[in-house]
């Protein structure tokens, strides 16, 4: 599985759009980039994943550019309630296959 | 559906005791998941199971640790002897199929003084 290496905190303002860069300079063929939220005292929760290009839900979008180096979690106009963890994992398969490795991940905190 | 039930949702033992955690995991999951997670270690992967058959358990740290899961609908993580270090917080995940997003239950909260 590929190594990830994430900022290990962001401070953002309400109404921000904030970009959390996630570097996965091994990621194989292979694989895919997704991402978790996790809140204090909650596991974490699946937020986007993507291949290559732009991938965007309801929540987020995922940029990811063309050597597949390194991905972007974009959080448009953010709340205090964003306020959490975000992980980047890279793995196998159309999701990271069973084996989820977490990193430390990105604390965003989101000021008022 | 109710997600992917834990209990205890806290649990305080003594060194030695055996200690045993429970998960529900979402109702048509072919695949369950237990992590660990600590301030040092952040989230660890114990083991993982898929159509109720052990596929990798690289991540249990020691002889003292074993899981099972008898049925679709159920697992437990049991520690024995437990120990001070053992202190953290358990996840279980569930998944539809092993490569699938991953649900996560609320996790047990374990003290071991």
């Amino acid at each position: 599985l590929a190594k990830t290496t994430q900022p290990i905190s962001m401070d953002s303002y309400e109404g921000q759009e904030v970009n959390i860069t996630c570097s996965h300079n091994n990621i194989a063929t292979n694989d895919y980039i997704t991402w978790y939220q996790q809140f204090p005292s909650q596991g974490p929760r699946f937020i986007i994943q993507g291949y290559k290009t732009k991938v965007t839900n309801e929540v987020a979008s995922l940029f990811i550019p063309a050597d597949r180096k390194s991905s972007t979690l974009s959080l448009p106009r953010v709340s205090l309630s964003d306020t959490a963890v975000y992980y980047c994992l890279v793995g196998e398969g159309s999701s990271n296959t069973g084996k989820l490795i977490f990193g430390q991940g990105t604390t965003l905190q989101v000021k008022p | 559906d109710a997600g992917v039930i834990q209990s205890p949702r806290h649990e305080v033992t003594e060194m030695g005791q055996e200690v045993t955690l429970r998960c529900k995991p979402i109702s048509g999951h072919n695949s369950l998941f237990w992590y660990r997670q600590t301030m040092m270690r952040g989230l660890e992967l114990l083991i993982y199971f898929n159509n109720n058959v052990p596929i990798d358990d690289s991540g249990m740290p020691e002889d003292r640790f074993s899981a099972k899961m008898p049925n679709a609908s159920f697992s437990t993580l049991k520690i024995q002897p437990s120990e001070p270090r053992d202190s953290a917080v358990y996840f279980c995940a569930s998944s539809f199929q092993e490569q699938d997003e991953q649900f996560f239950g609320p996790g047990t909260r374990l003290t071991v003084l």
